[in-house]
């Protein structure tokens, strides 16, 4: 069974930094594009980040292009977004997904983030 | 035109068909698959629909994609009360270089 367990989340100052992690198992992660997505409370869903499947290619939103950097470790099935320069608007849940648009597109539950004094 | 646009809301009664509709660009819909996410309230969105009109398996086949042009949408057959969520479009972006959603469509089964 598939399984994005996604955790780090909190609150946070703004200009603070947070690391989220996301956890994989039930399939070969290594082999897969990972996305991070985020929601706003109460909003829609915006695309984050995505990064290929051994590393070494990575793409942005231009809302977090400079301050978000996207990463994995295939040996502990794990992604990573870093969060660096937060402003209250960062906050969201933030969701992994496997494949995103692809035939094997998948979820995680999410972690809340919250930028706030 | 780097934005897929959605109705804000939809509303049928059970059995009945909706459709809810996404509006995009060339840089997006024409040349890119879309893709439609459902999400339940307190819930993480869920794929109905991929590469237009493909259904991942455990999808019912009450859910359908297609798409035209700068256009797709979503229909929904056989309106029941568990399919009130929301629903969300989305395509890659040439020009963004990045994923676009659609703003969502509630839908309420009256």
């Amino acid at each position: 069974e598939v399984q994005l367990v996604e955790s780090g989340g909190g609150l946070v100052q703004p200009g603070g930094s947070l690391r989220l992690s996301c956890a994989a198992s039930g399939f070969t992660f290594s082999s897969d594009w990972m996305h991070w997505v985020r929601q706003a409370p109460g909003k829609g869903l915006a695309w984050v980040s995505r990064i290929n499947s051994d590393g070494s290619r990575t793409t942005y939103a231009d809302s977090v292009k400079g301050r978000f950097t996207i990463s994995r470790d295939n040996a502990k099935n794990t992604l990573y977004l870093q969060m660096n320069s937060l402003r209250a608007e960062d906050t969201s849940v933030y969701y992994c997904a496997r494949s995103l648009l692809g035939r094997s597109d998948y979820w995680g539950q999410g972690t809340l983030v919250t930028v706030s004094s | 035109q780097s934005v897929l646009t959605q109705p804000p809301s939809a509303s049928g009664t059970p059995g009945q068909r909706v459709t809810i509709s996404c509006s995009g660009a060339s840089s997006n819909i024409e040349r890119n698959a879309v893709s439609w996410y459902q999400q339940l309230p307190g819930t993480a969105p869920r794929v109905l629909i991929h590469s237009n009109s493909q259904r991942p398996s455990g999808v019912p086949d009450r859910f359908s994609g297609s798409k035209s042009g700068t256009s797709a949408s979503l229909a929904i057959s056989g309106l029941q009360s568990e399919d009130e969520a929301d629903y969300y479009c989305a395509a890659w972006d040439d020009s963004l270089t990045g994923v676009l959603f659609g703003g969502g469509t509630k839908l309420t089964v009256l």
